[in-house]
């Protein structure tokens, strides 16, 4: 069973557009998500995380939102660059189990 | 300061046969996380180690095994290869550990079975 999941393999968005990327999770343990963004030929590397005490957090251009009630999060990307095209994952820490555990992805692609 | 560094990038083998994975983590991170990224299941977590000792573990079979060396390195070995094993094994490190601290990735081992 999936308990994160992100329902949108790919996302299509113009450059200098918002781009926002959704996450469910089902398992209410989780206290910790985070949001890392994979090239292709490369490793994940971490982009935001959030706490579930918060409900945002941004760091520049990237803003996370956290519904707990709809155990729902997204990353917001204001404005979109074309350098922004790649895999993000959402990942989801049990606090139960000190497991990170990750979404299947969504591929984001940045028009010029 | 290094990344972590995978070895090797590319690996065949034949179904039946067993192969061996290696992780150097970045210097002065004690915990070690092996994960298995196949299309559409995302990255699957396979184990965390820390300080030498298997602190967590995902839901694979006993083929899949792991361990770490005094100085962090860790190995990851699969046994009685399957065509289903065939994926990108990421190797992450962290200071703390997976629920204290942001992992950094490797950039991970493309293991094709035949």
């Amino acid at each position: 069973d999936q308990q994160v999941k992100q329902n949108s393999p790919s996302l299509s968005v113009q450059e200098g557009r918002i781009s926002i990327l959704n996450c469910d999770y089902t398992n209410s343990m989780f206290d910790y998500f985070l949001w890392y963004k994979k090239y292709p030929a490369e490793g994940p590397t971490f982009l935001i995380s959030i706490s579930s005490i918060k409900d945002k957090n941004e760091d520049g251009r990237f803003t996370v939102f956290l519904n707990k009630s709809a155990k729902h999060l997204s990353l917001h990307i204001v404005p979109s660059q074309p350098g922004d095209s790649a895999v993000y994952f959402c990942a989801a820490m049990d606090g139960a189990t000190n497991k990170l555990i990750f979404g299947t992805g969504t591929l984001l692609a940045v028009q010029p | 300061k290094a990344g972590v560094t995978q070895t090797p990038r590319y690996l065949i083998k034949t179904r039946g046969q067993q192969v061996t994975l290696s992780c150097s983590p970045i210097s002065g991170h004690r915990s070690v996380s092996w994960y298995q990224q196949t299309p559409g299941q995302g990255l699957q977590f396979l184990f965390e180690y820390f300080s030498e000792t298997q602190r967590n573990k995902g839901n694979f079979p006993g083929r899949f095994s792991g361990r770490q060396f005094s100085n962090s390195r860790s190995e990851m070995n699969v046994s009685t290869l399957e065509l289903g094993d065939s994926a990108l094994y990421l190797c992450a490190s962290s200071l703390r550990g997976q629920g204290n601290s942001p992992l950094h990735f490797g950039n991970g081992t493309r293991l094709t079975v035949t």
